[in-house]
């Protein structure tokens, strides 16, 4: 069965800092992969997905992510952490279900704090 | 952009009654809606998935006769928690998806405390 493990449950950078969010998955085949950002009180947003094609994907807010068939991985980051970043990041992979659609397996998430 | 809306925010009940939460597609058709739960610091957990006009496919563990889904419209989707119990206390998030896109639009769901 497919899963995702995000093994950093919080991670802290100062402001200004670089950051990576990691995130592994098993899926026996080519898998879609998603980080999803949920600031409280707002709903999951998406920050970048990976189909297939280039292995580096960008996203929205500056975020970026690579998939790394032969790791098992798709890691998230982002070059300068901005306090508005604080919030908690989900990891997701879908999996092919029928009629061309997808169910999408969560990570437990990370939490990230920012430093001033 | 797509906006998906969950009704109430937050409720509060008492053991043994049922709540209901509302998940509404503001600006595009809903076809298929999904219902996760939340625990806290951990993820979201796939309840169920119901495509408009059909009943609700359920991952295995969750209840049916407890978690009634109801999908009647291409913009609602109803989540009814039936004789709650403390246990049932948590955060339910709904989110859509129009057609067979892969990407999912979510609300910015109902925190549940029974008390």
């Amino acid at each position: 069965a497919q899963s995702v493990t995000q093994p950093d449950i919080h991670i802290t950078v100062s402001e200004g800092a670089s950051l990576e969010l990691r995130c592994n998955y098993s899926y026996g085949a080519t898998p879609y992969l998603f980080w999803y950002v949920q600031s409280p009180g707002q709903g999951l947003q998406l920050l970048l997905k990976y189909f297939s094609g280039d292995t580096l994907v960008q996203g929205i807010k500056g975020f970026e992510a690579e998939f790394k068939r032969s790791q098992s991985s798709f890691n998230l980051r982002k070059p300068s952490v901005h306090w508005s970043d604080a919030a908690e990041y989900f990891c997701a992979v879908g999996v092919h279900a029928s009629g061309g659609s997808y169910i999408p397996t969560f990570g437990r998430g990370t939490s990230l704090i920012v430093h001033p | 952009g797509a906006v998906v809306s969950q009704h109430p925010s937050w409720v509060i009940c008492k053991s043994g009654t049922s709540v209901k939460i509302e998940c509404r597609s503001l600006d595009f058709q809903a076809t298929t809606m999904f219902w996760y739960r939340q625990f806290p610091k951990q993820s979201l957990m796939l309840m169920a998935t119901s495509n408009e006009g059909s009943k609700a496919t359920y991952e295995q563990g969750v209840e049916k006769d407890k978690f009634l889904i109801n999908h009647a419209s291409l913009t609602l989707s109803t989540l009814t928690v039936t004789s709650a119990h403390p246990e049932d206390s948590s955060f339910y998030i709904c989110s859509a998806r129009e057609g067979l896109t892969y990407e999912q639009y979510f609300g910015p769901g109902t925190r549940l405390t029974v008390t």
